[in-house]
């Protein structure tokens, strides 16, 4: 079956460390998203893909980092900058124009800092 | 501005009684809607959508919403809840015709069943 995979489910990252979470999808979409999760905060939009080797910042991006070497691939890598990364972090995607049909989601990473 | 709105964060419920969750969308935003439910530790799920047609949608697990243009809300509803339906439920709309943008997600509410 078609869907996302993201891995790990949880992570650790230690102070100063740079960590990367992987989002995997065979859905042939598109459009890929990065969100992050905080009690109480809803999704906050980190970075999106429209296509490969493209990119674009969404609304908290600082701290961040992505690529889009593959349509299939779209990596998030916490860097040392984040100073608050403890959260849940989940991928999505869809197919072009696609934001009217809605995303599907991956089942998530739990990155904490230790 | 383009927005959605959920208008309780907690809802607290005993099983088998009714529930309504409240969603309110900007009227600038364009009409495709969307309920999206979350588990504990779990991704998004979609619950049901309205594209076109029919302003009473059903989805999956039993819940259903309407689509009311003149109130711009988009309620979800469920006429007897069990356990297993404690989670988030985020309401979500694409941003207004013609207009780049993403999904446009509401804060969330959370539904606590009791037994």
């Amino acid at each position: 079956d078609g869907g996302i995979t993201q891995s790990p489910k949880y992570l650790f990252r230690k102070e100063g460390q740079n960590v990367t979470l992987s989002c995997e999808q065979n859905l042939n979409h598109d459009a890929m998203y990065w969100y992050r999760q905080d009690p109480g905060q809803g999704l906050r939009l980190i970075y999106y893909s429209q296509i490969v080797n493209d990119f674009q910042k969404g609304d908290i991006a600082e701290g961040y980092s992505v690529s889009r070497e593959k349509k299939e691939s779209f990596p998030l890598t916490v860097t040392s900058a984040q100073k608050n990364p403890t959260a849940f972090y989940l991928c999505a995607s869809t197919i072009p124009g696609g934001t009217v049909y809605g995303y599907t989601f991956g089942s998530g990473t739990r990155l904490t800092v230790v | 501005a383009q927005s959605v709105t959920q208008l309780d964060s907690q809802v607290p419920v005993f099983e088998e009684a009714p529930v309504e969750l409240r969603c309110n969308y900007s009227s600038s935003v364009s009409v495709y809607l969307f309920w999206y439910v979350q588990y504990p530790n779990q991704g998004l799920q979609l619950l049901l959508k309205y594209l076109s047609g029919s302003t009473l949608v059903k989805g999956i697990n039993g819940f259903e919403a309407e689509f009311n243009k003149s109130q711009t809300s988009f309620h979800l509803r469920k006429p007897s809840v069990h356990i297993s339906d404690t989670a988030e439920y985020f309401c979500a709309v694409p941003p207004a015709w013609g207009s780049q943008g993403n999904l446009i997600f509401g804060k969330g509410t959370k539904l606590s069943v009791k037994p």
